[in-house]
């Protein structure tokens, strides 16, 4: 299947500092993104949808100004956690799909503890 | 209400054990659904597709019933290698916007 490439895989970062997240697909042209997160023994939530070129739409309470998503080419999209905290420390993952596949194809995830 | 709920879990399973999970989900207009099978600490993997009519992938058959909005997924001859968190997931429709169960953990015993 296609590949989409996440990194880093995991990162521990100071409270208040901001981390970038990236999702490359490396064998097709993901043209949309989407971003989970997931918290210990919950299920994946749904954080935001992406189209390449466009501003992404935000599901029902997640910040946008808190979690910056940037889809600016049909191979990269990028999710910043702005000024983390604590309480951000989640496993982030991402989905990619094009417009000739069936499927949605994830990242290996990035495991954030903020302390 | 959860757009997609699950069977809570863990089910712990003998090996050889048949073992069914169920899936119902809220958004009538769902178009496509599926089953991801997550092991801990990774990204979930794409089981199989779910299809109307009902389709089987060796061990593993996946029903649909769109009327009751329900889902199924049926392990035959648990292996140990099947202990997973099974996920139950719906496509809103129109780029794949997935919407993914809560899951059901399967601990399959030796």
């Amino acid at each position: 299947g296609a590949v989409v490439s996440q990194h880093p895989s995991w990162v521990i970062c100071k409270s208040g500092t901001s981390v970038k997240i990236e999702c490359r697909s490396l064998d097709f042209q993901a043209t949309t993104m989407f971003w989970y997160r997931q918290f210990p023994k919950q299920s994946l939530m749904l954080m935001a949808t992406s189209n390449e070129g466009s501003k992404a739409t935000y599901e029902q309470g997640v910040e946008k100004d808190k979690f910056l998503i940037n889809h600016a080419s049909l191979t990269l999209s990028t999710l910043t956690v702005t000024s983390a905290h604590p309480e951000d420390s989640s496993f982030y993952i991402c989905s990619g799909t094009g417009i000739m596949n069936t499927e949605a194809f994830f990242g290996q995830g990035t495991r954030l503890t903020v302390v | 209400r959860k757009e997609v709920e699950q069977d809570p879990g863990p089910f712990n399973v003998p090996e050889g054990a048949t073992v069914a999970f169920n899936c119902t989900y809220s958004n009538s207009a769902s178009q496509s659904f599926f089953w991801y099978r997550q092991d801990c600490r990774k990204e979930p993997k794409l089981l199989m597709s779910v299809y109307s009519s009902g389709n089987e992938d060796g061990r593993f058959t996946a029903q649909l019933n769109r009327a009751s909005q329900y889902i199924s997924l049926l392990i035959r001859d648990s292996k140990l290698s099947d202990s997973a968190t099974y996920l139950c997931v719906v496509n809103r429709g129109g780029g794949f916007k997935t919407i993914f169960g809560a899951g059901t953990r399967l601990f399959v015993k030796a």
